[in-house]
């Protein structure tokens, strides 16, 4: 398998543009989960899934924030309008069950720099 | 809700050495303590985990102690080398909930 898939690796982008970020679970994993990463916080929560349906968006940081997932084999994150604040690394997750008690698997992670 | 503190948050130990990271947490439901490796540039990888009804887990040259009383986990590796160089997290779930600690930055020296 080729693992969990996000895109893009990086991206650079200007204040007030809409960002999209996109992740492919691994096949027949059926929870999904959005983290974001900096120096400051860490490894944050933002939105999980489990059967495609969203549980617990409590760590999405604001309006701004939006996530969906449409069918079992993707998940887009999307912020409208993107702030210098939201520069981080973006990581998607996937794991059996629910997740909460069993292995995690990340991509590799979307740099966001909003400048 | 659940509180992760992770100790230290950078830690030198030359090649063959042991190194110890530390984790307490709050929550008196967590029942499943998983530790992650993040190498440069990369997403975290779990490289060992224990659950609740376990005092002690060993794979190879890394083991992970759980004191449910005393709410602490620790992360032991011995006879370090270079390529266990990264960031280490270690994290903790009632089931219902999960949290990551701060990380550890583990510098082996050659």
């Amino acid at each position: 398998d080729a693992g969990v898939i996000q895109s893009p690796r990086h991206e650079v982008t200007e204040m007030g543009q809409e960002v999209t970020l996109r992740c492919k679970p691994i096949s027949g994993h059926n929870s999904l989960f959005w983290y974001r990463q900096t120096m400051m916080r860490g490894l944050e929560l933002l939105i999980y899934f489990n059967n495609n349906v969203p549980i617990d968006d409590s760590g999405m940081p604001e309006d701004r924030f939006s996530a969906k997932m449409p069918n079992a084999s993707f998940s887009t994150l999307k912020i409208q309008p993107s702030e210098p604040r939201d520069s981080a690394v973006y990581f998607c997750a996937s794991s059996l069950g629910t997740g909460l008690t069993g292995e995690l698997f990340f991509g590799e992670g979307s740099r966001l720099t909003v400048l | 809700g659940e509180n992760v503190e992770q100790h230290p948050s950078t830690l030198s130990v030359q090649e063959g050495d042991s190194a110890v990271i530390k984790c307490t947490y709050s929550d008196s439901a967590s029942n499943y303590f998983p530790w992650y490796k993040q190498e440069l540039g990369k997403g975290p990888q779990l490289i060992i985990d224990i659950r609740s009804n376990v005092g002690e887990k060993k794979d190879q040259r890394i083991a992970v102690t759980l004191n449910k009383t005393a709410k602490h986990f620790s992360l032991h590796i011995t006879e370090t080398q270079p390529e266990d160089s990264a960031v280490y997290f270690c994290a903790a779930s009632t089931g219902n909930q999960f949290y990551f600690g701060t990380g550890t930055s583990l510098t082996v020296i050659p």
